[in-house]
């Protein structure tokens, strides 16, 4: 089936650093990769829906200018959290869809635990 | 816009007990609807999915989920749980847009609690 896969799963980093987070479709050409946030024991928000060769579309209330997209390739999707702060810490999880498939479901990746010092 | 809600946030069953988990959604046509499984630090994983056609819809682990377009209803149901069910479960509605659906939200979950 198809996979997706995050890396890296955990990342812990001091204040005001930048944190690149890669989301890449293993097995398939993901035209389109969404970025979710999930803060504990609630559901995922959808940040931005991205696809290849173009910029991301942005959810309301989602800062682009903090929520770095890139999704330069058909397997390849980066999340840049820049001057990261503690209140961004939260669990972030991508997912894919493949090309010709838009009656298909998404495809997630096993997320990433950003933790902000 | 879309909108998701699962009524109930915990259940507790026991092992080989059936179960229903509710979702009730809000959308102005026939919608796409999704249920997923999450476990602790991970992922979701596909349960099963709703587009058209026969609204009782079977998925893996033995799960399965009947469309009730009058009711704007999505439940899961699973004949006898298995401890290895306990985890957090996401209903999802995904927009109809031209070449398939469009923004999928998510229900605030439920999370299972299976004892023995």
């Amino acid at each position: 089936g198809a996979v997706v896969s995050q890396h890296p799963s955990w990342v812990i980093c001091k204040s005001g650093t930048s944190v690149k987070i890669e989301c890449r479709s293993l097995d398939f050409q993901a035209t389109t990769m969404f970025w979710y946030r999930q803060f504990p024991k609630q559901s995922l928000m959808l940040m931005a829906t991205s696809n290849e060769g173009s910029k991301a579309t942005y959810e309301q209330g989602v800062e682009k200018d903090k929520f770095l997209i890139n999704h330069a390739s058909l397997t390849l999707s980066t999340l840049t959290v820049t001057s990261a702060h503690p209140e961004d810490s939260s669990f972030y999880i991508c997912s894919a869809r493949g090309r010709g498939t838009p009656n298909q479901p998404q495809h997630f990746g096993d997320g990433t635990r950003l933790s902000i010092l | 816009a879309q909108s998701v809600t699962q009524p109930d946030i915990h259940i507790t069953v026991s092992e080989g007990a059936s179960l229903e988990l509710r979702c009730n959604y809000s959308y102005g046509a026939t919608p796409y609807l999704f249920w997923y499984v999450q476990s602790p630090g991970q992922g979701l994983q596909l349960l099963l999915k709703y587009f058209s056609g026969d609204t009782l819809v079977q998925g893996i682990k033995g799960f399965e989920a009947e469309f009730k377009r009058s009711q704007s209803s999505f439940n899961l149901r699973k004949p006898s749980v298995h401890w290895s069910d306990a985890a957090e479960y996401f209903c999802a509605v995904g927009a109809r847009g031209t070449g398939g659906y469009q923004k999928v939200t998510f229900g605030i979950g439920t999370k299972l609690q299976v004892i023995p």
